[in-house]
């Protein structure tokens, strides 16, 4: 099955600038990565995605990045603002466990004003 | 709310009790799922339902036992939990299963400690 490692863990960032979340996973079939953020005490919520037919989307201060033949994605948060701060979740689909979504670990970043 | 309701949001038990927790969608999706959160661990899938058939059981012990009478209401019932099983339990749904872009919903979850 799919395995899908997140890094950092925790990631503290001056506002105004650019937060970076990469995460790696280890099944090649995958070709959809969403991420997910939570803020404190609320339920995950589905930010930006992006499937493999593509090297990158944007959608405002919030961009994906995926290399296949490595096997990693990467989230971009530019200029940071206070309500950037939560957990962000990775997740890419397990082909064999029909399509799925296995998620990584979570990083916590926190934009101090 | 997002479509997607979840009770209890706070729930107690005692390691003897029996409990429920509730799930119900109204999105018209085909697809719901139960999701444990536990601190510093990933989102852990327990239990998958697609049209009201479960399609994925993560060896899940038996004392979650889950429960979908029809495509938008989903139970997870309790007994005999351990404290080790306190955590956050997320329900979601998503449109289908196999879309290959599975985007899921999720309830704000209920917030389970085992005395």
């Amino acid at each position: 099955g799919e395995n899908v490692e997140q890094h950092p863990s925790t990631l503290s960032v001056q506002e105004g600038d650019s937060a970076v979340i990469k995460c790696t996973y280890s099944d090649s079939a995958s070709n959809y990565f969403p991420w997910y953020k939570q803020e404190l005490g609320k339920r995950p919520q589905l930010i930006i995605d992006i499937r493999s037919n593509v090297g990158e989307k944007k959608d405002q201060r919030i961009a994906v990045t995926l290399n296949k033949t490595a096997k990693h994605f990467s989230l971009h948060i530019t200029e940071t603002q206070p309500e950037d701060s939560a957990v962000y979740f990775c997740a890419a689909e397990d082909k064999a466990a029909g399509n799925k979504l296995t998620f990584g670990g979570g990083t916590r970043v926190l934009v101090k004003p | 709310e997002t479509g997607v309701t979840q009770t209890p949001r706070h729930l107690v038990m005692g390691m003897t009790n029996k409990k429920s927790l509730k799930c119900e969608q109204h999105l018209g999706h085909n697809a719901m799922y139960w999701y444990k959160q536990s601190a510093k661990k990933p989102l852990e899938l327990m239990f998958v339902y697609s049209l009201e058939e479960r399609v994925e059981n993560n060896s899940v012990p038996s004392r979650f036992s889950p429960e979908c009478p029809n495509s938008s209401h989903l139970f997870l019932h309790l007994h005999t939990l351990q404290p080790e099983d306190s955590a956050l339990y997320l329900c979601a749904s998503s449109q289908d299963v196999s879309s290959g872009a599975n985007v899921l919903t999720f309830g704000a979850g209920s917030r389970l400690t085992v005395l």
